[in-house]
């Protein structure tokens, strides 16, 4: 079965710093991997997607994540932080397995931005 | 853009009341999804329907049920509410019936119940 650990459930950085926020995942199958952010009390938006092309993703607003699966790791990093990042972020993983398919979710890391 | 709908941002009800959530997408979807979120439990799924009248439990289906008679739209029933229901519901839609997906949001559902 599969699994996602947020190795985080909060992270603080001042603007302008870099951002890196963890995530391991664990699956039989090659898995489709996510990246959801979620500000206050809105619904989930797409960040980006791993679906077994390219191992270094490109996301919206600077957001980037690399597949490793030696590590089974697909952290979400931004090399500058904005105050507007400050927000939810959710690692999921999303495999074939038993014939049907299932989104699985991490716990969140909150992101914190300091002025 | 795909559009995912729902019908109320915040809902306050009382124990033992029967509660609809409705959820619309506007993109011809197959798959439609419940959730609810609670801090610190991420996501976990309720329910999910992979065609019109077609469903399948989730995680937590307990004291739930759904019903899909039209394509875009997937509700979301509380039989009798309780206490331990309040909390975000989240409806999502993907396309097709593949993993690689891309789950739509709508803006969610704070329900309280007293």
């Amino acid at each position: 079965a599969q699994s996602v650990t947020q190795l985080d459930s909060h992270v603080s950085v001042s603007e302008g710093t870099p951002v890196l926020l963890r995530c391991n995942y664990s699956s039989s199958y090659s898995p489709s991997l996510f990246w959801y952010v979620q500000h206050p009390n809105k619904g989930l938006q797409l960040l980006l997607k791993y679906t077994s092309a390219a191992t270094l993703v490109k996301g919206i607003n600077g957001f980037e994540a690399e597949f490793k699966k030696s590590e089974t790791s697909f952290h979400l990093t931004k090399p500058s932080a904005h105050m507007s990042d400050a927000a939810e972020y959710f690692c999921v993983v999303s495999d074939r397995t038993s014939g049907t398919y299932k989104y699985i979710f991490g716990t969140g890391t909150r992101l914190k931005v300091l002025a | 853009d795909v559009k995912v709908t729902q019908s109320s941002r915040y809902l306050v009800k009382r124990t033992g009341e029967k509660v609809f959530l409705e959820c619309v997408q506007d993109m011809d979807h197959e798959n439609m999804f419940w959730y609810r979120q609670d801090p610190g439990l991420g996501l976990r799924l309720i329910y999910f329907s992979y065609d019109v009248k077609m469903k399948e439990k989730g995680d937590i289906p307990e004291g739930y049920s759904v019903s899909r008679e039209k394509k875009e739209r997937f509700s979301l029933i509380l039989e009798s509410a309780s206490t331990n229901q309040t909390s975000m519901y989240l409806c999502a839609s993907t396309w097709g019936g593949t993993y690689t997906d891309t789950q739509y949001f709508g803006p969610g559902t704070r329900l309280t119940v007293l």
